[in-house]
């Protein structure tokens, strides 16, 4: 395993459903981020987490629940989604959140909200 | 608004010729700039990283940067069909989180 692993790759979801997308990254590092990535649009940095406490919400909606109970393993749980939500969700890592830090992504989780 | 601008492209170049692409940024306090190569489908993939002003090169690729006005670039020399992807411009600042720029797609015609 190399890198941040990201699953499931594909999600398809009602809006009443409730699911967790999962990011583990094999880098030793101890910075973790949630983006969004919807067409045409900038990534849009969505949580980030340090040394498993969460440092940034970027005024997301509660159905988004971030989780990170350690250094190496990072959860999204989603709940009651929208249409609007259907989208790649990209997990990164970095060595910390100084400014310097180049940030490693996963292969994303594209989700599609029925 | 904090904001990290690209031309959307497309970006068509022959093969071989050099590939422009280009960025501003609006908040001074920017401190590094990212250059990331995402293929369709695929995640964003690291390529070069600037934090001083004037030019850093590796390989092919060249980045340059001029603080004072805001600007940021990435030369691809040489370009090659396998160029061909979107390139993501961000910005951080000095505490944390990276600002991208929506990405200009470049196609690199044989």
């Amino acid at each position: 395993e190399t890198g941040v692993t990201q699953t499931p790759r594909h999600l398809v979801m009602g809006m009443t459903n409730k699911k967790s997308l999962k990011c583990e990254q094999h880098l030793g590092h101890n910075a973790m981020y949630w983006y969004k990535q919807s067409a045409k649009k900038p990534l849009e940095l969505m949580f980030v987490y340090s040394l498993e406490e969460r440092v940034e919400n970027n005024s997301v909606p509660s159905r988004f629940s971030p989780e990170c109970p350690n250094s190496s393993h990072l959860f999204l749980h989603l709940h009651t989604l929208q249409p609007e939500d259907s989208a790649l969700y990209l997990c990164a890592s970095s060595p910390g959140t100084g400014g310097r830090q180049p940030q490693h992504f996963g292969d994303g989780t594209r989700l599609s909200i029925l | 608004q904090k904001e990290v601008e690209q031309n959307s492209g497309p970006l068509s170049v022959p093969e071989g010729a050099i590939a422009s692409l280009n960025c501003t940024y609006s908040d001074r306090g920017s401190q590094s700039f990212f250059w990331y190569r995402q293929y369709s489908g695929k995640s964003p993939e690291l390529i070069m990283f600037i934090y001083s002003n004037g030019d850093k090169e590796d390989g092919r690729f060249t980045a340059q940067l001029n603080k004072a006005s805001q600007y940021v670039s990435l030369l691809i020399r040489d370009s090659q069909p396998s160029d061909s992807a979107t390139y993501l411009c961000a910005a951080t600042e000095e505490v944390h989180g990276m600002r991208f720029g929506a990405g200009t797609r470049l196609t690199v015609k044989p």
